[in-house]
């Protein structure tokens, strides 16, 4: 158990719509960071947050948006879902910034768009 | 993209035999680390090799680096069905922070 906590863990909506995944990190963990992983694309870095601020960017779409909260839990919004989106998307988390360790990872939410 | 490419995308062993996956990467890096995932779960650390680093062990284990050819590899010694997973380097930029993620190689080690 890495300690991440990641709800929820299945999710199946409609193209259009909008779902809302949230993660939970490490005690004493101020840094999380939001990966998708796609069939056949590997992790992609979407965004990281450090202390309720946005620290780092990756490859997120406008439709995709994320925030930490002062509990220091994290919620990435994803809206106007395609087909495409579905995917696993993965938080981790990692004590400081800027950091260069290992990262622990949640156990993902799996998002079904049909 | 500034993300890792591993080598091979899947490989298929029997138990007892050695694996080895291979890393490239594009730009400098402070460290490159390796994960393993279990099917459908989430990724758990194995190793780390800071860029000063050049070989590693962790006990069956073994990482090296080479930084001029920006390229890593990791090495399973006697391998048990239970290391069936995917593996994927991941390299840490100077700056901190981002860590890019390569595509991923799938092990399967046949009882």
């Amino acid at each position: 158990d890495s300690g991440v906590t990641q709800t929820p863990k299945h999710l199946i909506t409609a193209t259009g719509q909008r779902v809302t995944l949230r993660c939970s990190p490490r005690s004493g963990d101020l840094s999380v960071y939001w990966y998708q992983q796609s069939l056949d694309q590997g992790l992609q870095f979407l965004i990281q947050y450090y202390n309720g601020e946005e620290r780092a960017k990756g490859n997120i779409l406008e439709r995709f948006s994320a925030q930490q909260f002062p509990d220091l839990h994290s919620e990435l919004n994803l809206s106007s879902l395609e087909l495409g989106d579905s995917a696993l998307y993965f938080c981790a988390s990692s004590v400081g910034h800027p950091y260069t360790g290992e990262l622990f990872f949640g156990e993902g939410s799996r998002l079904t768009v049909l | 993209s500034q993300q890792g490419e591993e080598d091979p995308q899947a490989l298929s062993i029997q138990e007892g035999e050695n694996a080895t996956m291979n890393c490239s990467y594009k730009t400098s890096i402070n460290n490159l680390q390796w994960y393993r995932q279990n099917s459908g779960r989430g990724l758990v650390h194995l190793i780390l090799i800071r860029s000063n680093e050049r070989e590693k062990h962790s006990g069956r284990l073994r990482v090296t680096l080479d930084t001029s050819k920006k390229s890593s590899s990791l090495l399973i010694t006697a391998s048990r069905a239970a290391d069936t997973a995917s593996y994927f380097c991941a390299t840490v930029l100077n700056t901190g922070n981002q860590f890019y993620f390569g595509t991923g190689t799938s092990l399967t080690v046949i009882p």
